[in-house]
């Protein structure tokens, strides 16, 4: 039972480049969520989606694209990365907000 | 905003020690759920306890257990008989007032020695 998966766990990218963080999950979970964490900040939420079809800004979402390209799964795209991005970014679902299941999370470093 | 504050940023116990975490938050709603997380050096997020505001009765979990307030809006994580294992980043999370996601804190680092 593999829960969420992300991919990819690593990644550099250079300012101004775009990138597609992947986010999968078979728990049947209607809700999905990134957030991203830095040191000092907690987890910030950047955009959910409470069903398929559905996508909603959180906290932090200037700089991110979103979709939610079926039930399963749900990707973040940065369309020109920034150093700012630097973070760790997390994908997550939960059936309403009973209870969150993370990813392992994503390391991203913009140089 | 909502907010969750969690008000202690590092911690200490020491083994077979008990130790409280606390966290306070602010929501508008009657009706959400409080949350406890925590993070290993493994970067996994890993729930520990929940807390519906509704029931009265406080949430355990084996050796965590809370103390929930919720007049004064506050939510603490006990944790008794200490392990070297527990030593962890702790979030404090609740859910948001749409319902929709959860808000957390910004951790607490509880460390655990010998």
């Amino acid at each position: 039972n593999a829960g969420v998966t992300q991919t990819p766990k690593f990644q550099v990218l250079k300012t101004g480049q775009s990138m597609t963080l992947q986010c999968a999950q078979d728990m049947n979970h209607n809700s999905m969520y990134w957030y991203r964490q830095d040191p000092g900040m907690g987890l910030r939420l950047i955009y959910y989606s409470a069903s398929e079809g559905t996508t909603d800004k959180g906290e932090v979402p200037n700089g991110y694209n979103v979709s939610r390209l079926n039930k399963r799964e749900f990707s973040l795209r940065l369309e020109s990365a920034a150093p700012s991005q630097t973070s760790v970014y997390f994908c997550a679902s939960s059936e309403l907000v009973f209870e969150a299941f993370f990813g392992q999370g994503t390391r991203l470093t913009v140089v | 905003a909502q907010t969750v504050t969690q008000s202690q940023p590092e911690m200490s116990v020491q083994e077979a020690e008990t130790v409280t975490l606390s966290c306070t938050y602010d929501t508008s709603e009657s009706d959400y759920y409080l949350f406890w997380y925590k993070q290993p050096p493994s970067r996994q997020m890993i729930l520990v306890i929940r807390q519906e505001a509704y029931k009265q009765q406080n949430a355990t979990e084996n050796r965590f257990s809370v103390n929930f307030q919720k007049a004064a809006k506050s939510f603490s994580l006990k944790i008794s008989d200490s392990q070297l294992g527990d030593a962890a980043m702790y979030f404090c999370a609740c859910s948001n007032q749409a319902g929709t996601a959860l808000i957390f804190g910004k951790g607490t680092t509880l460390s655990v020695s010998s």
